[in-house]
């Protein structure tokens, strides 16, 4: 079955604190995987995908095979950073599954 | 111009209502979408059309009726809807190729009384 999976509904860490958002995913084919962000009244959007290799904002993800995750992880997390992030897996040209999504809070 | 604009941003109808959603792009992407979305809870697909033409539906129920007039519009009619269709409805665009990511608007928060 195809999935994704974000273990935490809620993370919390304190400002300048590392960050890593869990993402492990099922999926049978080559699997192509993104971070989605909605900050407080905006738009989801576009955080970065596993095929630029890009740091957007500094995160990074890497997709690791042998493990099915693509975890996101920033070193020092900033209090701009606190959002809704959403992993998700594209299954087909069109389809898209997503994670339930984690809240990153920084605390000041 | 790099957005992808819905309108209106809220709606409150009765159950026998008809109404539409309306969005819109102008960033040459043949794909768009329409997803729901309940509080606290990821996007959920219901239509996609590619080139115009109608590619997934996602057994939504016939009270939702989408509509592609052309490459950059796309609409959303809503006839006899449930209390429980109420939800943020996202509408979203990207190009047909592999790689290429999803645009969302911002919504339109619908209630249904």
């Amino acid at each position: 079955a195809q999935r994704v999976t974000q273990p935490e509904k809620l993370l919390s860490v304190f400002k300048g604190a590392p960050v890593e958002l869990k993402c492990n995913y099922s999926y049978s084919g080559s699997p192509e995987l993104f971070w989605y962000v909605q900050y407080s009244r905006q738009r989801l959007q576009l955080l970065l995908r596993h095929i630029s290799r890009e740091s957007i904002k500094g995160f990074t993800a890497d997709l690791n095979k042998g493990e099915t995750s693509f975890h996101l992880k920033k070193p020092f997390a900033q209090e701009e950073d606190s959002a809704m992030y959403y992993c998700a897996l594209r299954s087909g040209t069109y389809k898209y599954i997503f994670g339930t999504g984690t809240r990153l809070k920084v605390l000041a | 111009d790099t957005e992808v604009t819905q309108t209106p941003k809220h709606l409150v109808m009765g159950m026998t209502n008809k109404k539409s959603l309306k969005c819109e792009q102008h960033m040459g992407h043949r794909a768009m979408y329409w997803y729901k979305q309940k509080a606290k809870k990821p996007p959920e697909l219901m239509f996609v059309y590619s080139y115009e033409k109608l590619s997934i539906n996602e057994s939504v129920p016939s009270r939702f009726s989408p509509e592609c007039p052309n490459s950059s519009l796309l609409n959303l009619h809503l006839h006899a809807l449930q209390p429980e269709d109420s939800a943020l409805y996202l509408c979203a665009s990207s190009y047909r190729d592999r790689d290429f990511p999803l645009h969302f608007g911002n919504g339109t928060r619908l209630t249904v009384t």
